[in-house]
């Protein structure tokens, strides 16, 4: 079946590092693959997405690159903040339904 | 402004009570969906909508109920039924691949509801 994996946190990490959360997924077909964030109490925000191999999202400093050949879709920051503080998913839909499936989420602490 | 609205945010429930969460659109969507977020873990679809009368169930179905008479609302009622509703529930909408000539569309979610188990 469908199904996406990341990297367990959480990820600690001081202002203005390098930051890569992996997610790899399993899927059929030519999925769409994306990453959400999600601030303390509150809903999910889209941050970036990809709809074919090789398309990379970016967003805010943020970026991924679908790998199909790796199915990966890795996200990466090159200089976080106290701000980029939250929780990250990795999702992606396949198929006509359009329903998402998550990862489990990986959350981020920057220290100042 | 456009968007999706959950409410209430919070909420307590009695053993054996039925409770109902609200979430409304006006973004014009076609599929709307819910989710339950438990501490430290993913999102597990409850429900799924993609027209006005019709739902499927999701991947935890179990002691929840849905109803979509209008396309702007999807309310979920968490049933007696539901043994641990503890949780953190999440609605969101989305575009149906082809609806507006769109080919793929991203889901657009709530604020979320934390239902407690007084």
């Amino acid at each position: 079946g469908n199904s996406v994996t990341q990297m367990e946190g959480p990820v600690t990490l001081s202002e203005e590092a390098f930051l890569t959360i992996n997610c790899t997924y399993t899927a059929t077909g030519y999925p769409s693959l994306f990453w959400y964030v999600q601030y303390p109490g509150e809903g999910l925000q889209l941050l970036l997405k990809a709809t074919k191999a090789d398309d990379k999202g970016s967003n805010k400093g943020f970026e991924a690159t679908y790998r199909k050949e790796t199915t990966s879709f890795h996200l990466e920051k090159g200089s976080v903040q106290v701000s980029d503080s939250a929780v990250y998913f990795c999702a992606l839909r396949t198929g006509g339904y359009n329903k998402l499936i998550f990862g489990a989420g990986t959350r981020l602490a920057v220290h100042p | 402004d456009g968007g999706i609205t959950q409410s209430p945010k919070y909420l307590f429930r009695k053993e054996g009570q039925n409770v109902t969460l609200s979430c409304e659109q006006n973004l014009n969507h076609d599929a709307m969906y819910w989710y339950r977020q438990d501490p430290g873990q993913g999102l597990r679809l409850i429900y799924y909508s993609q027209i006005v009368n019709d739902f499927q169930k999701g991947d935890i179905a179990e002691g929840y109920s849905v109803s979509r008479e209008k396309k702007e609302s999807f309310p979920l009622t968490v049933t007696s039924a539901q043994k641990n509703p503890t949780a953190f529930y999440l609605c969101a909408s989305s575009m149906m691949p082809g609806q507006r000539g769109q080919r793929n569309t991203e889901a657009f979610f709530g604020q979320g509801t934390r239902l407690t188990v007084v």
